[in-house]
This record gives C-alpha cells, sequence and structure tokens, in this order.
C-alpha cells in the first residue's frame, strides 16, 4: 500500500506570495492532519481534516488555511507569505479519528 | 491543554549499548502516546503506541516503551543500539488517538558512536 504522499517536496517563494500544498493520504484513510515543524518551535499541529470537514485547528493565524476534497486528499494553502513560515510541512493521514497517524515525507518551504 | 517534555535535546551512545530516551507528558486523563523517529530530511516514521492495556508496548525495530501513570512518563528503550538507528525521536501524545491533533515533545537527536 503506497504511503502519504506530498507534492511538491521543495519550494521556494519570496515573501508576499501566498502557496499551496497538496497532500495525497492513505488510499482508505479519511483523515488529514497538517504539521509545521521548525527548528524553533518544533512540530506543531496546524488543523486536521475528516470527511471534507475541518474537525480541529491548532493557534496558527488565519493566512493558514486549507480543504480535503472528496477522495481525501487534502491542501494547505498559506497566504501573505512571511518570512517565519519557512518550515518543513508534513501532511499525516489517518484511517478514522482516532486512529495512528501516518506521515508523508513533507514539504519543505523556504520563503525568501 | 496537554504538553510533552523530553528533558534530553542530545544524546550519545556506543554502538551496542543500551538505550533509554525520555519523556515525560502533562495531561489530565490518560493520553494516547506515541514514540516517532525522524531520519534527516525525511517525515516521520511511527515507532510505537499506546492506547490502553499492558503498559509495556513492543514497537518495530526493537524498540519498546514503558507506560508509567505514576510517574507521567513513557520512556522508549533499545536493549543494543545499531549505527542507523541515529536519527531524532519525537515522543506525543494525543488525546482523542491523534485526531484532535497530536503534541509532540522537542525531540531527542540521538547520536551513535562506533
Amino acid at each position: 500500500k503506497a504511503g502519504v504522499t506530498q507534492t511538491p517536496r521543495y519550494l521556494i517563494k519570496t515573501r508576499g506570495q501566498q502557496v499551496t500544498l497538496s497532500c495525497s493520504p492513505i488510499s482508505g484513510h479519511r483523515s488529514v492532519s497538517w504539521y509545521q515543524q521548525t527548528p524553533g518551535q518544533g512540530l506543531q499541529f496546524l488543523f486536521e481534516y475528516f470527511s471534507e470537514t475541518q474537525r480541529n485547528k491548532g493557534n496558527f493565524p488565519g493566512r493558514f488555511s486549507g480543504r480535503q476534497f472528496s477522495n481525501s486528499r487534502s491542501e494547505m494553502n498559506v497566504s501573505t507569505l512571511e518570512l517565519g513560515d519557512s518550515a518543513l510541512y508534513l501532511c499525516a493521514s489517518s484511517f478514522g479519528t482516532r486512529g495512528e497517524q501516518f506521515f508523508g515525507p513533507g514539504t519543505r518551504l523556504t520563503v525568501l | 491543554a496537554q504538553s510533552v517534555t523530553q528533558p534530553d535535546i542530545h544524546i550519545t551512545v556506543s554502538e551496542g549499548a543500551s538505550l533509554e530516551l525520555r519523556c515525560n507528558y502533562s495531561y489530565g486523563a490518560t493520553p494516547y502516546l506515541f514514540w516517532y523517529v525522524q531520519s534527516p530530511g525525511q517525515g516521520l516514521q511511527l515507532l510505537l503506541k499506546y492506547f490502553s492495556g499492558d503498559t509495556l508496548v513492543q514497537g518495530i525495530k526493537g524498540f519498546e516503551a514503558e507506560f508509567k501513570r505514576s510517574q507521567s512518563s513513557f520512556n522508549l528503550r533499545k536493549p543494543s543500539v545499531h549505527w542507523s538507528d541515529a536519527a531524532e525521536y519525537f515522543c506525543a501524545v494525543g488525546i482523542g488517538g491523534g485526531a484532535d491533533g497530536l503534541t509532540f515533545g522537542k525531540g531527542t537527536h540521538l547520536i551513535i558512536q562506533p
């Protein structure tokens, strides 16, 4: 069974731009969560989607948003990029809302 | 809100020696506990999890962890480390098995000496 895939793997943007990251969960998994990983703050929960509905959201500004499609694929969008948004963005999927999470390889975003 | 503390930022162990990585959590009820490993440039791989039941859980790659409610701890152990175990290790707590978002510790960087 294929794992969680994330595209693109690397991305370079400039301040003020917006970016969209994509995540394809493991087949059959309906829950997708997003995390931001930085050297200073570590791993922080962004939001979680289940059946196209956002169920939970972490403590991030409204510039960070996401959505989930009917095939469980998910996207996250960051608008008006700031230097501090440079991070590894990890997507994780699970079968239900109370299952262990399987992580993708991440998208490395660099904001210049 | 729950929190996770991994008191050791770096740990150096000789190849073949035993390993224990510490993890303490703060949560009002029994949490769901996880250990993940991350190699450079990679995502997170689940080593093991504790949901309920036997407090000693076995994971992949020869790792085990013991849940101690009285100490709010979930330490990771391995009897004999291999050079390939060098990586970053994260302890995490979830209150819904993960649905409400995992709270991670800051991680422990494991260095293996030949």
